[in-house]
């Protein structure tokens, strides 16, 4: 277990419904990163929260969009919901900082969305 | 495009043999690598992590950077039937503090009883 939790697990919304994901990131990290997975392929960076703000961008379009809490949970927001958008989507927990040693990324469990 | 590559496998190895898999990258600002497990219906794990040229032991688990060649590879030794999953290869870029990690699509591994 690496304490990262996500809900709901599972999901399913109708083609251009909203749908808002949540990530509680391991104690005593600072930064979200949020991963689309499609079937059959590896995580699809989608982007990365650090102190309450976007820290870079995958290619996505603006319709994913993001938020960090203080307590650094996060919420990654899909506006529009096509088809493609179905898949397992990750966050991962990390610590940044000036002397973290460590780039490693701990994933929670993800929710699996399906869009119809 | 920043790529890393994998063969998807499956890669079939008997019960007790060394597994080895194998990941290359393109982007030569890469610095940091891992290699995460994924069993079916799961989120990755998290398995090792290199950084420096060279081996890193932990377990049966072996990584091995050659940055020169770009190539990152895992050798798992006395394969076990519960190490039967897919194997994702990710590299970092260490640039402006931003750690997005770029996956390659994995391999299937499945160790024969």
């Amino acid at each position: 277990e690496t304490g990262v939790t996500q809900s709901p697990t599972h999901l399913i919304k109708t083609r251009g419904q909203q749908v808002t994901l949540r990530c509680s990131s391991q104690s005593g990290h600072n930064t979200v990163s949020w991963y689309q997975q499609a079937l059959g392929q590896g995580p699809q960076f989608i982007f990365q929260y650090y102190r309450e703000e976007e820290n870079g961008r995958g290619n996505f379009p603006p319709r994913f969009s993001g938020l960090q809490f203080p307590n650094y949970s996060s919420e990654l927001n899909v506006n529009a919901l096509e088809l493609d958008d179905s898949a397992l989507y990750l966050c991962a927990s990390s610590l940044a900082g000036l002397r973290d040693a460590s780039y490693e990324q701990y994933f929670g469990p993800g929710t699996r969305l399906t869009v119809t | 495009q920043k790529e890393v590559e994998q063969n998807s496998g499956p890669l079939s190895v008997p019960e007790g043999a060394i597994a080895s898999l194998n990941c290359t990258y393109s982007d030569r600002g890469s610095q940091s690598f891992f290699w995460y497990r994924q069993y079916s219906g799961k989120s990755p794990e998290l398995i090792m992590s290199i950084y420096s040229n060279g081996d890193k032991e932990d377990g049966r688990f072996t990584a091995q950077l050659n940055k020169a060649s770009q190539y990152v590879s895992l050798l798992i030794r006395d394969s076990q039937p519960s190490d039967s999953a897919t194997y994702l290869c990710a590299a970092c870029p260490m640039d402006t503090g931003r750690r997005a990690l770029t996956f390659g699509s994995g391999t299937r591994l499945q160790v024969q009883p």
